[in-house]
């Protein structure tokens, strides 16, 4: 059974600050890891994805990966009360043999950034 | 442009009627999904298409019937639901079914069923 893990929070943080999200997994074969942000009664929309150990920055948005603790992080720096959401954390991890790869996802983290 | 498109934006059907939803992608995208997510959940995988060939079928239950008639579109027949079945339904497309390959998501059909 592939697992993701995530605090489901809320995570609370006032205008300005850095929000941290943590999202740990099982399946040491995956390959791809992606941060998707919903806002409420709407779809989940992309906001980062990485691949190789480190650090991947856009704009105010940092994701990090450490394939050795099986671990993925995403900062946002500067939080404004529109990041206020719910992200979900998706690891990509399938058959390799069968060419046959799907997402598991985290039951995500809610977040509150208050003015 | 990573659009995807579903109709309708909100249906609301009886246990005994039959609708279907659709999907539609123009990026070229070989694999194309439907997700169910109920309210504070996770989306849930339900179906994989992989070049307009069925790659994955979790256990959904058969009044749920899926159809891939191009590339391009993913419809998804449904027929005596339940009320338990009310949730949004997403459809999403990727490159290909691949390790390394971003999916993404289209607006969702609400679905409520009396």
């Amino acid at each position: 059974q592939k697992e993701v893990e995530q605090n489901s929070g809320p995570l609370s943080v006032p205008e300005g600050a850095i929000a941290s999200l943590n999202c740990t997994y099982s399946d040491r074969g995956s390959q791809s890891f992606f941060w998707y942000r919903q806002y409420s009664g709407k779809s989940p929309e992309l906001i980062m994805s990485i691949y190789s150990n480190g650090d991947k920055e856009d704009g105010r948005f940092t994701a990090q990966l450490n394939k050795a603790s099986q671990y993925v992080s995403l900062l946002i720096r500067d939080s404004q009360p529109s990041d206020s959401a719910t992200y979900l954390c998706a690891v990509n991890s399938g058959d390799s043999g069968a060419g046959s790869y799907q997402l598991t996802f985290g039951k995500g983290t809610k977040l509150s950034v208050i003015p | 442009d990573t659009e995807v498109t579903q109709t309708p934006k909100h249906l609301v059907m009886g246990m005994t009627n039959k609708k279907s939803l659709k999907c539609e992608q123009h990026m070229g995208h070989r694999a194309m999904y439907w997700y169910k997510q109920k309210a504070k959940k996770p989306p849930e995988l339900m179906f994989v298409y992989s070049y307009e060939k069925l790659s994955i079928n979790e256990s959904v239950p058969s009044r749920f019937s899926p159809e891939c008639p191009n590339s391009s579109l993913l419809n998804l027949h449904l027929h005596a639901l339940q009320p338990e079945d009310s949730a949004l339904y997403l459809c999403a497309s990727s490159q290909e079914q691949g390790s390394t390959d971003t999916q993404y998501f289209g607006p969702g059909t609400r679905l409520t069923v009396l």
